[in-house]
């Protein structure tokens, strides 16, 4: 079965970077494109972007460019979502999602669990 | 402020069938398909509907999704306690060279 399983939570102080694992199973990882989407503590989802996994295009988010960068490594079926230069308000739950086919524009079809990234000085 | 909007809040007693909708523009739902996204508390989000009406394998008939023109609508027939989550609309926007908006979600209550 698909399954993502991300790393775990993170406290982080401001002006830190955080970096996020998500490891895919159960299916052919280079075949799907993963998103990431975040969500502040009792707010919305928001994304972040996107990754393909079969030759690494991205795709970013306009307000956080600059400050992330998605990765992946196919030896170990893992995507990584980097955010640099941390503020307070981004504290948020951040899922990993994998898209329903290799487009960012593909609706995401599994979700990992979250990690909560808490940014405190 | 999201770029799709949605209610922030519907209620249901069970048994009963309640919509959600979700307005957007020409650069997202006018011209590109939407998905609907179900959380219930405490945990991630689940994909409920996509490309506008269908559903995945294991979503239940009673969920159901229509798209005309730039808003589209979620509906939830036969109401059940269990239905009781947030929900969110979700589509493809084509400006900023082309991101992902959702809408601001609707928290379901069932009476």
């Amino acid at each position: 079965q698909v399954q993502l399983v991300q790393s775990g939570a993170e406290v982080k102080k401001p002006g830190a970077s955080v970096k996020v694992s998500c490891k895919a199973s159960g299916y052919t990882f280079t075949s799907y494109g993963i998103s990431w989407v975040r969500q502040a503590p009792g707010q919305g989802l928001e994304w972040m972007g996107w990754i393909s996994a079969y030759n690494g295009n991205t795709n970013y988010a306009q307000k956080l460019q600059g400050r992330v960068t998605m990765t992946t490594d196919t030896s170990t079926s893992t995507a990584y979502m980097e955010l640099r230069s941390l503020r307070s308000d981004d504290t948020a739950v951040y899922y990993c999602a994998r898209g329903k086919g290799d487009t960012a524009m593909a609706p995401f079809d599994y979700w990992g669990q979250g990690t909560l990234v808490t940014v405190s000085s | 402020q999201s770029v799709l909007t949605q209610p922030p809040s519907a209620s249901g007693t069970p048994g009963q069938r309640v919509t959600i909708s979700c307005s957007g523009s020409s650069s997202n739902i006018g011209s590109n398909t939407v998905n609907w996204y179900q959380q219930l508390p405490g945990t991630a989000p689940k994909l409920l509907i996509y490309s506008n009406n269908q559903r995945p394998s294991g979503v239940p008939d009673r969920f159901s999704g229509s798209k005309s023109g730039t808003s589209a609508s979620l509906a939830i027939s036969g109401l059940q306690s269990e239905d009781e989550a947030d929900y969110y609309c979700a589509a493809w926007d084509d400006s900023l060279n082309g991101h992902v908006v959702f809408g601001g979600g609707t928290k379901l209550t069932v009476l």
